[in-house]
């Protein structure tokens, strides 16, 4: 049973315009989320992250936006560039007890010029 | 550069042979985790490791066998694999534990893509 879901596994979006990619999550206990990237031939890179006190974290051009009552989240990456196109994977994890992080399947964002 | 290296990135190997991977982290974590990434599939949980003490085994065959002899090395020795092992093996590390404030996010080394014939 997947308790991390990436319903979508690409996504097109033009230069400039907005990307959305969502995550939906089952495990009630989870408590902190994370994005990473991930480039061809390299390992995922952290993007950012928020915490279940939180409903929104902003860093530069991405957001990630948590609904915890639908336990999901999102990312918005405004405005998008060629230099986005990666693979992009959310994670999950619940804070205590284990060091057990969940990944979802990934979604492959390419961002056309 | 992550601060987490691993080598090697590429290893072809027989079913018969016994081979280890390496990974090597410089960020002063005390976790280490390896993953497993197969085709279409959310990286795998393998093994995780606090302070040199294994903490997860994620219902890992025993043909790897993970080790950790301080908390900035981490080994993934194999042997008699099979074609279904076939896949990308991640490393990652994280600072955890009580002097911890909040969650920290794991960084992740490039990866070994590993090939069994």
């Amino acid at each position: 049973d997947q308790q991390v879901k990436q319903n979508s596994p690409s996504l097109s979006v033009q230069e400039g315009r907005i990307s959305i990619l969502n995550c939906d999550y089952t495990n009630s206990m989870f408590d902190y989320f994370l994005w990473y990237k991930k480039y061809p031939a390299e390992g995922p890179t952290f993007l950012i992250s928020i915490s279940s006190i939180k409903d929104k974290n902003e860093d530069g051009r991405f957001t990630v936006f948590l609904n915890k009552s639908a336990k999901h989240l999102s990312l918005h990456i405004v405005p998008s560039q060629p230099g986005d196109s990666a693979v992009y994977f959310c994670a999950a994890r619940a804070t205590s007890g284990t060091y057990k992080y969940i990944f979802g399947t990934g979604t492959r964002l390419k961002v056309l010029a | 550069e992550t601060g987490v290296t691993q080598t090697p990135r590429h290893l072809v190997m027989g079913m018969t042979n016994k081979k280890s991977l390496k990974c090597e982290q410089h960020l002063g974590h005390n976790a280490m985790y390896w993953y497993k990434q197969s085709a279409k599939k959310p990286l795998e949980l393998m093994f995780v490791y606090n302070f040199k003490e294994q903490t997860e085994n994620n219902s890992v065959p025993s043909r790897f066998s993970p080790e950790c002899p301080n908390s900035s090395h981490l080994f993934l020795h194999l042997h008699t694999l099979q074609p279904e092992d076939s896949a990308l093996y991640l490393c990652a590390s994280s600072q955890e534990g009580w002097k911890v404030l909040s969650p920290q996010p794991q960084h992740f080394g490039d990866g070994t893509r590993l090939s069994i014939l």
